[in-house]
């Protein structure tokens, strides 16, 4: 019964590639978030989707999609993969944030490798 | 200057001892602080809201200060479980739920 699930865990792939990972969360909350998380271990928010409204868009290359199919579900899509993309890739969920600001849960991370 | 910053540490604590530690936040607007924890190689999971009062959840204290901007934790009769990086986070005002996160700070539990 995990709360925020991602596929998949590791992802090893080369430049040039272009690859997808999916995030589904099963809380019952409105708003979800792809955060990376690099070598030097800060977590910095690329995107936001408010109930399939995108509310966040940090200064992500545009090789960069989210794509938000329900309210439970926020997938992220990356093209033409290059090395400094290699992090841990979480995707986070929280309640409605329009009145307030709310703890976020995370999911268990995708650990990406670009050689 | 970063948004929010923490001593790196590491803390070496032994079993039983008491810990503590801060962080500091940049935007007096926060309104919303946590203290998550991550393991190695594992997603950030949520220890504590921080309150204005301070409040306290078994062996872990943390306490807001806003006059300074800073919150701390602290945690007593540490264990060995307790070993992780412990995160301070911030909310930034009007922007949709977005959090800050520091580096995090170190803590390792030793027998």
């Amino acid at each position: 019964d995990t709360a925020v699930s991602q596929t998949p865990k590791y992802l090893v792939t080369q430049m040039g590639n272009d690859k997808s990972i999916k995030c589904e969360q099963n809380l019952g909350h409105d708003t979800m978030y792809w955060y990376k998380q690099d070598s030097k271990k800060f977590l910095k928010i690329m995107f936001s989707y408010n109930n399939k409204e995108l509310i966040i868009n940090e200064t992500v290359p545009n090789r960069f999609s989210p794509k938000s199919p329900d309210k439970a579900h926020l997938n992220l899509h990356i093209n033409s993969l290059e090395l400094g993309d290699s992090a841990v890739y979480f995707c986070a969920s929280s309640p409605l944030v329009t009145s307030g600001t709310y703890e976020q849960y995370f999911g268990p991370g995708t650990r990406l490798t670009v050689t | 200057r970063k948004e929010v910053e923490q001593d790196p540490g590491p803390f070496n604590v032994p079993e039983g001892a008491t810990v503590a530690f801060n962080c500091t936040y940049s935007n007096s607007a926060s309104q919303s602080f946590f203290w998550y924890r991550q393991d190695c190689r594992k997603e950030p999971k949520l220890l504590m809201s921080v309150y204005s009062s301070g409040n306290e959840d078994g062996r872990f204290t943390a306490q807001l200060n806003r006059a300074s901007q800073y919150i701390s934790l602290l945690i007593r009769d540490s264990k060995l479980s307790d070993s992780a990086t412990y995160l301070c986070v911030v909310n930034e005002p009007d922007s949709w739920g977005k959090l800050q996160f520091g580096a995090g700070t170190q803590v390792v539990v030793t027998p």
